[in-house]
């Protein structure tokens, strides 16, 4: 599992209220990312981060802002929740090398926005 | 936009045949293709890298192809088991280390005993 933790596995939240996932590895692998995974929609990225304090903007970041103070730690904030945020959030690394970004996933974060 | 797209969202089939389920890729052109499996409730697990100047590769019971004139890629498991049983992610990336791969819907293989 290369080493990956993601808390909270689940939360219920009210729509407005702020947010914040975390994820945590112990490798001290430099790539970091956070998809959502939808029904019919597979997996999106969000954000990832190449290095502490070294983010870029996925597909789907309108919404979401990330910070990287540490190596280890990747954290996704949803500032102000709405329903439409409603789904399952996946934090993963790569192994970097030959130029590929082969990843490795957390267990995941499902959020409910009522 | 690039696009993967996995034709079956699910694909059932006798234990001990061979399941083949196919990634297409449009507007863009990866350099390499992935396959991921996913089990329900759980992170997606990498099982298998192909690059664009490898035509197959194999790993045990499975197997990657990769069509550039096709685009597209197939991939198979042979002598199917009901623990194969799970949602496969395609995911198409373009050669470089940051995270860019595109991920197709997956497709759900049920394999019956």
């Amino acid at each position: 599992d290369a080493g990956i933790t993601q808390s909270p596995r689940h939360k219920v939240t009210e729509t407005g209220t702020p947010v914040t996932l975390r994820c945590h590895q112990t490798e001290n692998h430099r790539y970091m990312y956070w998809y959502r995974q939808d029904p019919g929609h597979g997996l999106r990225l969000i954000h990832y981060s190449y290095g502490v304090k070294d983010t870029d903007k996925g597909e789907v970041s309108d919404g979401y802002s990330v910070s990287r103070s540490k190596t280890e730690d990747f954290l996704l904030t949803l500032e102000s929740a709405t329903s439409s945020q409603t789904s399952v959030y996946f934090c993963a690394i790569s192994l970097t090398g030959e130029g590929t970004d082969t990843q490795y996933f957390g267990p995941g974060t499902r959020l409910t926005v009522l | 936009s690039q696009k993967i797209e996995q034709n079956s969202e699910a694909l059932n089939i006798q234990e001990g045949k061979t399941a083949t389920l196919t990634c297409n890729y449009t507007n863009y052109s990866p350099a390499y293709l992935q396959w991921y499996r996913q089990d329900p409730g759980r992170g997606p697990v990498f099982l298998l890298l192909i690059r664009e100047n490898e035509k197959e590769k194999r790993k045990e019971r499975l197997k990657v192809t990769f069509d550039t004139t096709l685009k597209q890629s197939l991939f198979h498991i042979t002598a199917s088991q009901p623990a194969d049983s799970a949602t496969y992610l395609c995911a198409g990336g373009l050669g470089t280390n940051a995270g860019k791969s595109t991920f197709g819907d997956g497709t759900t293989l049920t394999v019956k005993p």
